[in-house]
Formats: structure tokens, sequence, C-alpha cells
């Protein structure tokens, strides 16, 4: 079974520095999709990020990139100019590519920050 | 593009009452998900549709939980009866597409769910 690990329940970051959120996960499939998605307060979770296991460059939006390193199974998400806004609770989701569209998620990870 | 819609926001009922929830997808997606999210937990499938069928429901609690999507738009989940252990947050989902699909078309957008409190 697959399986989505983060194992840090809290973070907190300054306002404008850089922080990151760590991921692993646990599969024998060699084709799939990783996600990282933002809940907050409001409850809907947004995707943030997402990066396709076979796509060896890491995938980038604005400030949220990610460190995927596929034969360590770990795929980090680094927030950087953190902003009031970006508090919130962070899921890393999996994906096989070949078995429907089942997302398995971590079991978070809040992310608090100090102005 | 509005997005997916879920009601009620919240839902406070005894255990052993029934309660139901209603989504209604992003337009043109074919795919509806709906998830339970214990407090402090992750989301967790419960059930999902393809169209008006049933794809996946192997964690759907089936004694307890049903859902339906008669006409391939919107869909309903129901709890009858209710036990304390229900208490959390039931999102609903939905793509474009599922299995076999590009990425892009299977990227799933999120409700802002229904927080259920079941005393």
């Amino acid at each position: 079974a697959q399986t989505v690990t983060q194992s840090q329940p809290e973070m907190s970051v300054q306002e404008a520095e850089t922080v990151t959120l760590s991921c692993t996960y646990d599969t024998s499939e060699s084709d799939y999709y990783l996600f990282w998605y933002k809940q907050p307060p409001s409850r809907q979770m947004i995707l943030v990020i997402r990066q396709e296991a076979y796509k060896q460059q890491n995938a980038t939006e604005n400030r949220f990139s990610v460190n995927f390193q596929k034969a360590a199974k770990s795929f980090s998400l680094k927030i950087s100019d953190s902003q009031l806004g970006d508090a919130a609770m962070y899921f890393c989701a999996y994906v096989p590519k070949a078995a429907g569209n089942k997302l398995t998620f971590g079991g978070g990870t809040r992310v608090l920050v100090k102005p | 593009e509005a997005g997916v819609a879920q009601s009620p926001r919240y839902k406070i009922i005894e255990k052993r009452q029934s309660v139901a929830f209603w989504c209604n997808p992003i337009s043109g997606h074919a795919t509806l998900y709906w998830y339970q999210q214990i407090l402090g937990q992750g989301p967790k499938l419960l059930i999902q549709f393809q169209n008006n069928g049933v794809v996946d429901d192997s964690q759907l609690p089936k004694d307890r939980f049903s859902a339906e999507r008669l006409k391939g738009v919107d869909s309903t989940l129901k709890i009858q009866p209710a036990k304390l252990e229900d208490s959390a947050v039931y999102l609903c989902a939905s793509s474009w597409r599922g299995q076999g699909a590009l990425l892009a078309k299977n990227i799933q957008y999120f409700g802002a769910g229904t927080r259920l409190s079941v005393l």
C-alpha cells in the first residue's frame, strides 16, 4: 500500500524568510504524480504545485519550489519569501498514474508565519 | 469559472441521527470524489464517481454511508445513523477526467467542505 509521511507537524518561519517542508512516500510504482496542497482555515484545499515522476526537473511556481528525489522517494516543498498569507496546513499527496486518480495524503504540516 | 460548491458549511447532529451533504462539481468535470478529513489528519477518499458510476468505494463504510450521483453532475453523501467517530470535515472534489488522463486533466479541485459534529 502506498503511504505518504510528513514528519513535521508544525513549522514556524519569519516573514520574508524561507521554510522547507518534508515529505516522503512509499510506492512500488515508477510513474506517478506528486502534489502539495494548501489548506487555509477556510478549509478549501488549494493546489500549490505538482510534479510528474518521470520529469527530472523540479517544479517551480513563483515562490514555491520542490526538491524531488525519486530514488529517495522524497518530495520537499520550499516556500521562499514567506508571506502572512502562506500560513496554513500543507499536505503532500501522491497518485499513481496507472491506478485511477485516488489521492493518498500525508498527515499535514502546519506552517506559522511570524510578522 | 465557478468552483466546487458544497453545502451546508456546518452541521451539528446527535448520534444515531441522519445527515446529508451536497456537492456540485465544476461544470464539465466527469469525476467526483468525496473525502473524509478527521481533525489533525489528511483527507481520506471515501468514494469516487466517473459520471454517474462508482469507480472506487473501497473505503466507504457501507453499513452507514451512502452516496449517489444520479445524473452525473450533483452528488449527495448520506450518513445514517451517525456515530461520534463520524465527526470530521467532508470534502468534495472534482476533476475533468480520472484514470489514464494527462495530469492537467485529472487535477482535483476541492470545495470548502462540510464540518460535521456528532454529539
